[in-house]
């Protein structure tokens, strides 16, 4: 069935490193990505997102890379600031939007 | 613009009990949402709207009902509560043209003894 799944439930970065959080999606129909942060006691917020004729992304500080033949996607973050700790989500539209389960970045001073 | 705004923050339900959480979103969207939280786990879609007068199941429907009151309101009524339904509750609406992105509001946390 469809899923959207993640390698890593929790990330440890160093500030100023880059963080690099992967998203694996069994959907290949899907035409479209999102990127979500969450910061604790609030709702999801966009980040990027991406669609599926494309292979990669670039916002301020985050690019996005899709890799279709293996149906991965991953989000990278540039010198990661303490406010990026958070959970981030991914998300695949085909029929309908699917959420992965998040993973927690924590950023360490 | 106040974005997506929904009422209550938080809320303690007794098993059996009814309520209403309400959602209220003044950016003219078309399409809104309704979603649950589980610790550890994605959002999971409850219903959803495309446009006002229409409603349709989403991933985990039983136990809920919704109202697309107007364009700007969504509610999402529990009619009998259970302790499976103790979860964050998140709306959600969406830009209709272009885009999959969605907005969400910050959330309703409902325990229920």
């Amino acid at each position: 069935g469809e899923s959207v799944g993640l390698h890593l439930p929790t990330l440890s970065v160093q500030e100023g490193d880059n963080s690099i959080i992967n998203c694996a999606y069994s959907n290949s129909a899907s035409d479209y990505f999102i990127w979500y942060k969450q910061e604790s006691g609030k709702g999801p917020q966009f980040i990027i997102d991406i669609r599926s004729n494309m292979d990669k992304r670039q916002g301020q500080r985050v690019t996005v890379l899709l890799n279709k033949t293996v149906k991965h996607l991953s989000l990278q973050i540039a010198a990661t600031q303490p406010g990026d700790s958070a959970v981030y989500f991914c998300a695949e539209q085909y029929d309908k939007v699917i959420f992965g389960p998040g993973t927690s970045l924590s950023v360490i001073p | 613009n106040a974005g997506v705004t929904q009422t209550p923050k938080f809320q303690v339900l007794k098993t059996g009990q009814s309520m209403t959480l309400q959602c209220a979103q003044d950016m003219n969207h078309n399409s809104m949402y309704w979603y649950r939280q589980d610790p550890g786990m994605g959002l999971r879609l409850i219903y959803y709207s495309a446009s006002e007068g229409t409603t349709d199941k989403g991933e985990v429907p039983n136990g809920y009902n919704v109202s697309r009151l107007n364009k700007r309101e969504f509610s999402l009524r529990l009619e009998s509560a259970a302790p499976s339904q103790t979860s964050v509750y998140f709306c959600a609406s969406r830009v209709d043209r272009g885009s999959y992105e969605q907005y969400f509001g910050p959330g309703t946390r409902l325990t229920v003894t």
